[in-house]
């Protein structure tokens, strides 16, 4: 299957600070790529969706000055937590979207962050 | 009503096991079903894909789709230890977002 690579796979940062996560496609090109927040024994919840060139789309809820998101190229999504506290701390995962495979969804290995 | 209902588990069986696990939904336009695996700390692993009713067979994984009962089930068959992991299924429409379960967490005892 398509492959998605997601660095860092862990980060510690101290309250306050901004951590950026980069998700890449590495043999597809993605125009959609999406953001999810994952707590421990909980399902993944939806963030945001990326579209290459343009804004991102954010869930009810979330905040888009938090996370800030980028998709300037088909195979690169940012997401950066600026300022993160640590009810920041979580499990961040993308994935991409590969619309030659019908629309299945790859993910990336995910980033766990722990704001101290 | 949550969109889509899975058992949470935790799902514990010896080696060599029939392990069934499933999920209900309630939106009758989803058109495509997936179960991804998910090891502790690792992004979701696309396991199976569906987009009609019956059943679809991939060495001991098999998916099984009922639009009529808006059910899905996968079943592994001759459990192993290395099967141990959270198991989500998934669904959704064209052009829609994808719709989680909560994610089973299953236990294969050697």
């Amino acid at each position: 299957g398509a492959v998605v690579s997601q660095h860092p796979s862990r980060v510690i940062c101290k309250s306050g600070t901004s951590v950026k996560i980069e998700c890449r496609s590495l043999d597809f090109q993605a125009t959609t790529m999406f953001w999810y927040r994952q707590f421990p024994k909980q399902s993944l919840m939806l963030m945001a969706t990326s579209n290459e060139g343009s804004k991102a789309t954010y869930e009810q809820g979330v905040e888009k000055d938090k996370f800030l998101i980028n998709h300037a190229s088909l195979t690169l999504s940012t997401l950066t937590v600026t300022s993160a506290h640590p009810e920041d701390s979580s499990f961040y995962i993308c994935s991409a979207e590969d619309r030659d495979i019908n629309e299945k969804l790859f993910f990336g290995s995910g980033t766990q962050l722990s704001v101290l | 009503q949550k969109e889509v209902e899975q058992d949470p588990g935790p799902l514990s069986v010896p080696e060599g096991a029939i392990v069934s696990l499933n999920c209900t939904y309630s939106n009758s336009a989803f058109q495509y079903f997936m179960w991804y695996r998910q090891y502790s700390r690792k992004g979701p692993e696309l396991l199976m894909y569906t987009y009609s009713s019956g059943n679809k067979e991939d060495g001991r994984f098999t998916a099984q789709v009922d639009k009529s009962s808006k059910y899905i089930s996968l079943f592994i068959r001759d459990s192993q230890p290395s099967d141990s992991a959270t198991y989500l299924c998934a669904m959704g429409n064209q052009g829609g977002k994808l719709i989680f379960g909560q994610g089973t967490e299953l236990s294969v005892k050697p």
